[in-house]
């Protein structure tokens, strides 16, 4: 079943929109809320990432926000830039002897000028 | 530096065909990983090396070996592959302290692999 469930599959935002991608997740065993950002053809790059001790976190345009109750977090991305065109990867992680990272299904941007 | 470095860029084999992976790390990480990405897909899990020790195999097929020689590498073999097995192959590595509860996996570039 999947871990972490993520929408919407594809998102189409003008330049300088915000663009904005949800995440769900059931098991609170989770304690580590990594987003991944991915061209075509090149590996998963760590863009933001948090803990669930704290509601939101900021890295320039970048802003997760985080609600432990709900289980749910999202990516907002301001000023939204065609360069941010990727796919971008929700996960969660946890410790259980090993460090297990389970992957959202991704959302394809697409920021257009 | 979060650098991890995987050779080659690409590959092409035959079914036939023994190739290898190679990733390599020099963060000081003692986990590593190899994920398989099939296009507009999430990466898969396939293998898991904690100091060194495979400790995680997730069910995948024999003609997939994977290596640890040492801490700052890992290899992936290949032997007589089928075209479904055609995709991005990713390394990954982090810290895998055990304390403090789980870290960042930092992921190469890939290898992309196709099986003719």
């Amino acid at each position: 079943q999947q871990q972490v469930k993520q929408s919407p599959q594809s998102l189409i935002v003008q330049k300088g929109g915000i663009s904005i991608i949800n995440c769900a997740y059931e098991n609170t065993a989770f304690d580590y809320f990594p987003w991944y950002q991915q061209f075509p053809g090149k590996g998963p790059a760590l863009l933001i990432a948090i803990r669930p001790d704290v509601s939101e976190k900021k890295e320039g345009r970048f802003t997760i926000s985080f609600n432990k109750s709900a289980k749910q977090f999202s990516l907002h991305i301001m000023d939204s830039q065609p360069g941010d065109s990727a796919t971008y990867f929700c996960a969660a992680s946890m410790w259980d002897g090993a460090n297990n990272l389970f992957f959202g299904t991704g959302t394809r941007l697409t920021v257009i000028p | 530096d979060t650098e991890v470095t995987q050779t080659p860029k690409h590959l092409v084999m035959g079914m036939t065909n023994k190739k290898s992976l190679k990733c390599e790390q020099h963060m000081g990480h003692r986990a590593m990983y190899w994920y398989k990405q099939k296009a507009k897909k999430p990466p898969e899990l396939m293998f898991v090396y904690s100091y060194e020790k495979l400790s995680i195999n997730e069910s995948v097929p024999s003609r997939f070996s994977p290596e640890c020689p040492n801490s700052s590498l890992l290899n992936l073999h290949l032997h007589a592959l089928q075209p479904e097995d055609s995709a991005l192959y990713l390394c990954a590595s982090s810290q895998d302290s055990g304390t403090g509860g789980a870290d960042t996996q930092y992921f190469g570039p890939g290898t992309r692999l196709t099986v003719l």
